[in-house]
């Protein structure tokens, strides 16, 4: 079965420091990687996604995203956080069974904080 | 429009009501998916919509849930006789057709509380 881990529930980091929040996969076959933004009292928001080719994929709001298959890790990064990045940051693999529309299976989360 | 549109934004029901809650995807998008999030929780699957065939209804928690797509577009997801258990955020999504690496996009969710 597929499943993403999420490892730390909170991540606190101060403004203009770089940040990463971590996640790890485990999948049958090729992963589908997602990471999905969470403002307070909103839906999910997109923000970058690895299907295939560089290991390195960027994305909205100045994120970046490393896949590792050997660590099986798709690791969320930016070189310099703003305050308006806190918020709740969710990790997702696409499952992949056929006829199943390929449903995303989330992590538990990881609350991002970003203090002045 | 633009994005998803769930209607409405919050429900307070008292325990035993029945409640409806409505999904307007992305025009022309095919799949659709119903997600529920507790507090605090990642989002759970519910169900998942080809057009109108629901294709997958594994993560229904019980039969008290039902969903709908009859034209292919609008969905509804109802809810019937509602426990406490069932007080959490009710999220849409849809994607184009159904290729693995399209992007599924998020509407703003309903927040179901039930009294």
């Amino acid at each position: 079965a597929q499943s993403v881990a999420q490892p730390e529930d909170q991540v606190n980091v101060a403004e203009g420091n770089p940040l990463t929040v971590k996640c790890t996969y485990s999948v049958s076959g090729n992963p589908y990687l997602f990471w999905y933004v969470q403002y307070p009292n909103r839906g999910l928001q997109f923000l970058l996604k690895y299907i295939t080719g560089d290991n390195l994929v960027k994305g909205s709001y100045g994120f970046e995203a490393e896949f590792n298959k050997s660590q099986t890790s798709f690791h969320l990064k930016k070189p310099s956080a703003l305050v308006s990045d806190s918020a709740l940051y969710f990790c997702a693999v696409r499952d992949l069974i056929r006829n199943q529309g390929g449903k995303l299976i989330f992590g538990q989360g990881t609350e991002l904080s970003v203090k002045p | 429009g633009a994005g998803v549109s769930q209607s409405p934004r919050y429900k307070v029901a008292k325990r035993g009501q029945d409640v409806a809650l409505r999904c307007d995807p992305i025009s022309g998008h095919v799949s659709l998916f119903w997600y529920q999030q507790a507090l605090g929780q990642g989002p759970e699957f519910l169900t998942y919509f080809q057009n109108e065939a629901q294709l997958d209804k594994s993560g229904l928690p019980s039969d008290r849930f039902f969903a709908e797509r009859p034209e292919g577009s609008v969905s509804t997801l109802k809810i019937q006789r509602t426990q406490q258990e069932d007080s959490a955020v009710y999220l849409c999504a849809s994607s184009p057709w159904t290729v693995s690496g399209n992007t599924i996009y998020f509407g703003e969710g309903s927040w179901l509380t039930v009294v």
